[in-house]
């Protein structure tokens, strides 16, 4: 079957660094998305991940591993406007996003 | 450009009427999807579209139907609503398999009483 698996919750202070793990087993793969959403509003896309290795864009990076099917998100200089859930989502051999659950992302002062 | 608009942004349905949430983009996007969100999970695909006339069904197509007649227009159409169709839904398009980033509407907020 198709699987995506994140942590549900994650809390992280204002400042620091926090990384959002994601395993994915899917039929096929096309590639690795992240996307942020924020309470009540709709999902807006962060980065895309085909290749093995780290993408980097500005305080955000991603990182992929097709060998080990594991991707994570890395945020950098948190802040509270970060406070969000971040999708994963996998895109299968049909060229279809499967998502996972999302990670609820908690930022303190 | 207004990307992907939804309308309405909220309703209120009794078990067992119908109605159409509309969705409209303006980046001339050949691919749309519409999904629904229920709390603690993830998106699920209800019916995708590949371009006008032409439409497939999704994970959880059961309970909805579509129609795409311009490359602009998505409506979903919900007949004889049920509660467990109560959800949030967000329609997306994407230009096409290739250029696969899905942009995603503000969503519908449906409760069937």
């Amino acid at each position: 079957g198709q699987n995506i698996d994140q942590p549900t919750e994650m809390t992280a202070t204002e400042g620091a660094i926090v990384q959002i793990n994601c395993t994915y087993q899917t039929s096929g793969f096309n590639g690795l998305f992240w996307y942020q959403q924020h309470a009540g509003e709709a999902p807006t896309f962060l980065s895309y991940n085909v290749l093995d290795g780290l993408e980097e864009k500005g305080r955000f990076s991603s990182f992929l591993s097709r060998s080990k099917g594991y991707s994570y998100l890395l945020l950098k200089e948190l802040q509270m406007k970060d406070s969000a859930s971040y999708l994963c989502a996998s895109l299968d051999s049909n060229y279809q996003l499967i998502w996972g659950a999302g990670t609820k992302l908690i930022i303190k002062p | 450009n207004a990307g992907v608009t939804q309308t309405p942004k909220f309703r209120i349905l009794k078990i067992g009427q119908s109605m159409t949430l509309q969705c409209t983009q303006d980046m001339n996007h050949n691919y749309m999807y519409w999904y629904r969100q229920d709390p603690g999970m993830g998106l699920k695909l209800i019916y995708y579209s590949v371009g006008a006339g032409i439409t497939d069904k999704g994970e959880v197509p059961n309970g909805y139907n579509v129609s795409r007649s311009t490359t602009e227009d998505f409506p979903l159409r919900l007949e004889l609503a049920a509660p467990s169709q109560t959800s949030v839904y967000f329609c997306a398009s994407s230009y096409d398999e290739e250029g696969h980033t899905q942009y995603f509407g503000p969503g519908t907020r449906l409760t069937v009483l």
